[in-house]
C-alpha cells in the first residue's frame, strides 16, 4: 500500500532562513508523481511543486524546490530566505499512473516563521 | 483560480439528519475528489469519480455517498450524520485526469459540525 509520512509536526524557523519539510513515501509502482501544497491559516489549499519519478532533475518553482532522493523515497520541499507569509501547513500528497488513482496526503507539517 | 465553488460554506446540523455537500466546477475536467480535513489526519479521501457516474472509494467511504449525474457537478451526501463526520471537507478537480503530474486544484472547504 502506498503511504506519504511527514515527521515534523511543527517547526520553527527564523524569517530569512531556508527551511527543508522533509517526505518519505511508500509505493511499488515505478510511475508516480509527487505535489506539496501549502494551507495557510485562511484555509485554502494552494499547489506549490510538482516532482514526478522519472523526472532527472529537480523540480524548482521560484523560492520552493524540491529534494528528490529516489533511491530513498524521499522528496523534501526547501524553501529558500523564508518570508512571514511563508507560515502555513504543508501537506506532501503522491498520484500513482494507474486506474485506482488514489491521490493520498502525509498528515502536515505546520511552519512558523519568526520575526 | 480554478473554478471550483463548494456549497455550504459551513453548515451545522444534527446528529441523524441527512446532509448534501456540493461541488460545482466551470472547467469540465472529469477527475472530481472529496477529501475531508481533521487534525493530525491531513487529508483523507472520501469517494472521487472519473465521469458522468463513474465513481469509486476511497480510504474513509463509510456513512457517505456520492453521486455525479452532471460533469460540473459532484455531490457528497451523509446520509445520516455523526460527530465524527464534524470535519472540514474539500473538493477538488484534477486538469490533467489520471496523468501522474496533474495537480489536484482545491474549493474553499466546507466546514460541517454535527451536533
Amino acid at each position: 500500500a502506498q503511504k506519504i509520512t511527514q515527521t515534523q509536526p511543527g517547526m520553527f524557523v527564523q524569517e530569512k532562513e531556508a527551511v527543508t519539510l522533509d517526505c518519505t513515501y511508500d509505493t511499488s509502482d515505478p510511475s508516480y508523481g509527487l505535489f506539496w501544497y501549502k494551507q495557510p491559516s485562511s484555509g485554502e489549499m494552494i499547489f506549490l511543486i510538482y516532482q514526478g519519478s522519472y523526472d532527472q532533475q529537480n523540480a524548482t518553482e521560484g523560492r520552493y524546490s524540491l529534494n528528490f532522493q529516489k533511491a530513498r523515497k524521499s522528496a523534501n520541499l526547501v524553501i529558500s530566505a523564508s518570508q512571514l507569509g511563508d507560515s502555513a501547513m504543508y501537506f506532501c500528497a503522491m498520484r500513482r499512473r494507474e486506474r485506482d488513482d488514489k491521490i493520498i496526503f502525509g498528515k502536515g507539517t505546520r511552519l512558523h516563521i519568526l520575526p | 483560480d480554478a473554478g471550483i465553488t463548494q456549497s455550504p460554506r459551513h453548515k451545522v446540523t444534527e446528529t441523524g439528519t441527512p446532509v448534501t455537500l456540493r461541488c460545482h466546477q466551470t472547467e469540465n475536467h472529469r477527475y472530481m475528489y472529496w477529501y475531508r480535513q481533521d487534525p493530525g489526519h491531513g487529508l483523507r479521501l472520501i469517494h472521487y469519480s472519473y465521469g458522468v457516474k463513474d465513481t469509486d472509494k476511497g480510504e474513509v467511504s463509510d456513512g457517505y455517498s456520492v453521486s455525479r449525474s452532471k460533469t460540473e457537478d459532484f455531490l457528497l451526501t451523509l446520509e445520516s450524520a455523526t460527530s465524527s463526520q464534524t470535519s472540514v471537507y474539500f473538493c477538488a478537480i484534477s486538469d490533467r485526469g489520471a496523468a501522474p503530474n496533474s495537480p489536484l486544484h482545491f474549493g474553499n472547504g466546507t466546514r460541517l459540525t454535527v451536533t
